[in-house]
Parts: structure tokens; sequence; C-alpha cells
């Protein structure tokens, strides 16, 4: 079965970027998808086709995705953002939908 | 207002069923194909099972294949996810959202049900 791999966390400083990444053999040809999730929260859809952003959500989010490894990019980190985030991709050879171990954002 | 709200969680023995339902509103229901997701305590996100607009395809996690059933009636703007034979590892809040099609994003969730499987 296809795996995602995410650092289990990462810290960031206000105001500084914070990239998280995913990590997965040729997920450069898949369409990733970014969650952020905050505690006692449902997930929130912050990222779809690697780089698209819903309504919604700020311009300071954004993704790109190539070889074997899909980045969240956060810039202007503020406390708010502080979360655990998730990619996600769907897997063709198991038609599953398949989800990284998630990353927890630490705003310092 | 889009919205999606859980129920049929609770605690149960191992061994036990219950039926999850999955009601959304404020959207064409009949339209979105629906994703069950779910997070053990202090876990990550872990997708469980698919069902497509009109409920003719359906897809299951391989932890959950052969216990869990998906089912909907768009009559009832409604998604059903059965659970059979539940084990302590099922114990999770359990999350229905949209999709766009089996493989697009999961894009509107709901707040989920939390189901406890403890002796």
């Amino acid at each position: 079965s296809y795996v995602l791999s995410q650092p289990p966390s990462v810290s960031v400083a206000p105001g500084k970027t914070a990239r998280i990444t995913c990590g997965g053999n040729n997920i450069g040809s898949k369409n990733v998808q970014w969650y952020q999730q905050k505690p006692g929260q449902a997930p929130i859809l912050v990222i779809y086709y690697d780089a698209d952003r819903p309504s919604g959500i700020p311009e300071r989010f954004s993704g790109s995705n190539s070889g074997n490894t899909a980045t969240l990019t956060i810039s202007r980190v503020e406390a708010g953002d502080e979360a655990d985030y998730y990619c996600q991709v769907w897997d063709s050879t198991s038609d599953h939908q398949v989800f990284g171990g998630g990353t927890k954002l630490t705003v310092l | 207002e889009v919205q999606l709200v859980e129920s049929g969680g609770g605690l149960l023995q191992p061994g036990g069923s219950l039926r999850l339902s999955c009601v959304g509103s404020g959207f064409t229901f009949s339209r979105y194909s629906i994703n069950w997701v779910r997070q053990a305590p202090g876990k990550g996100l872990e997708w469980v099972s698919y069902i497509s607009s009109s409920g003719s395809v359906v897809y299951y996690a391989d932890s959950v294949k052969g216990r869990f059933t998906i089912s909907r009636d768009n009559t009832e703007n409604s998604v059903y996810l059965q659970v059979n034979s539940l084990r302590a590892d099922d114990t999770a809040v359990y999350f229905c959202a949209t999709s766009d099609g089996a493989s697009g994003e999961i894009d509107k969730w709901g707040q989920g049900t939390l189901v406890t499987v403890a002796s």
C-alpha cells in the first residue's frame, strides 16, 4: 500500500516561513491535498490539487509537489496557524485515500 | 450553510455492532460522494470508507473490509456506516466528509461521533 511520510513536528517563530514536507514514492505524479486540524476540531482543507487554495484560505498557505516530495508552505506564520497538518493522496492502485501521519506545527 | 452531522457513536463491547449516520444539509446531497474518516485518540487521520453519489461504488480500507458496510439514502440526505465485529482498535472519532469523486479532495467535514470499544 502507498505510504506518506511526514515529520512529526515543525517549529517556527511568528512571522517566519514554515515548510512541512510529505514524502511518497513518485508523489509528484499524484494530486496532493493538505488539511489543518486544531485540537477538538474537524480537519479543514487548506490546499488541494497540489497548490490550489479553497475560498477563505489565506494566500499565506501554498503548496508544491515534485518528485518524491510535496511541501506545504506557510508564510508569515501566525499563532493561529498552530495545528496538526496532514497530507493526503488518492492511491489508484488500491482505490484508497491515504493520509500522512501528520505534522504538529508549533509557533514559538 | 453546508453542514454534515454524524450520530450513532457510543460505548460498545468488543464484538459489538452499531450504525453510524451522517446527515447532510445546505447542499444537494445526492450529487456528492461521502467518505468516512476516523481518528483514534491522540492519533492521525485514517480513511475508512467511500461511497459514490449514487451509491453504486464503494471502497473500504483494508482494516475494516468485511466488517464495515457503507450505504446511503439520498431521499433522507443520509449516509450510514454499519460497523460489526468491533475491536478495541476501532475506538476513534468517526468523521463523515464530502469529496469530489473517489479521488478528489475531501472538502467538507462533520464534527464527528465518538465510538469507544471497551470491555
